[in-house]
């Protein structure tokens, strides 16, 4: 088992370039998380999905899109990036809606 | 808003000690309480979680204490070894996997 995996590792866009975030899981879990972790600053729910076609809002969602059109993968899109848009984005998945989530290993995005 | 925060930025454990690393948080309504380890250049690791009608709770070489009247909680790591050493951060939540606030963390460095 893979477990969960992020592509890409590292991308550097240009402030307006637009990119998606692959997260997959080979573990058949139902719920998908995308956070951002920042330095100095706890890991902030940005998406997250309870289901193959279902998406929903988490505390920070403003810039981001995403999308579940397969149970195993969940995208995290950014339309139009921005400074402010830096950190690390990890992606969970958990078999059901708790806390016992396993992460990927995160993408590292500057946005200049 | 609920905050979230550990006491010590850094703690330093000689191998084969315990190892106490302490969280403390605001929000009176926090009703689950969670413990994350985090390698360098990895995605957090679940390791123990606790609901508030419980004091205490153990896993394997960990335990995990929850004061509510004080609001504090601490992870609790016995014979700590080298493949400890990590960032471990607690996290609380007051309403379900969607509305949890995470702390930034403490660096556990074991001394060999």
């Amino acid at each position: 088992n893979a477990g969960v995996t992020q592509t890409p590792k590292f991308r550097v866009l240009k402030t307006g370039q637009s990119m998606t975030l692959l997260c997959a899981q080979d573990m058949n879990h139902e719920y998908m998380y995308w956070y951002r972790q920042d330095p100095g600053m706890g890991l902030r729910l940005i998406h997250y999905s309870v289901g193959e076609g279902t998406t929903a809002k988490g505390e920070v969602p403003d810039g981001y899109n995403v999308s579940r059109l397969k149970k195993q993968n969940f995208l995290l899109g950014l339309e139009s990036a921005a400074p402010s848009q830096t950190s690390v984005y990890f992606c969970a998945s958990s078999y059901q809606g708790e806390f016992e989530q396993y992460f990927g290993p995160g993408t590292r995005l500057t946005v200049t | 808003g609920e905050s979230v925060g550990l006491h010590l930025p850094t703690l330093s454990v000689q191998e084969g000690d315990n190892s106490i690393i302490n969280c403390a948080y605001s929000n009176s309504a926090s009703d689950y309480f969670i413990w994350y380890k985090q390698e360098s250049g990895k995605g957090p690791q679940f390791i123990i979680d606790i609901r508030s009608n419980m004091d205490k709770r153990q896993g394997q070489r960990v335990t995990v204490l929850l004061n509510k009247t004080v609001k504090h909680l601490s992870l609790q790591i016995a014979a700590t070894q080298p493949g400890d050493s990590a960032v471990y951060f607690c996290a609380a939540s007051s309403g379900g996997y969607q509305k949890v606030t995470f702390g930034t963390g403490t660096k556990l460095q074991v001394i060999p």
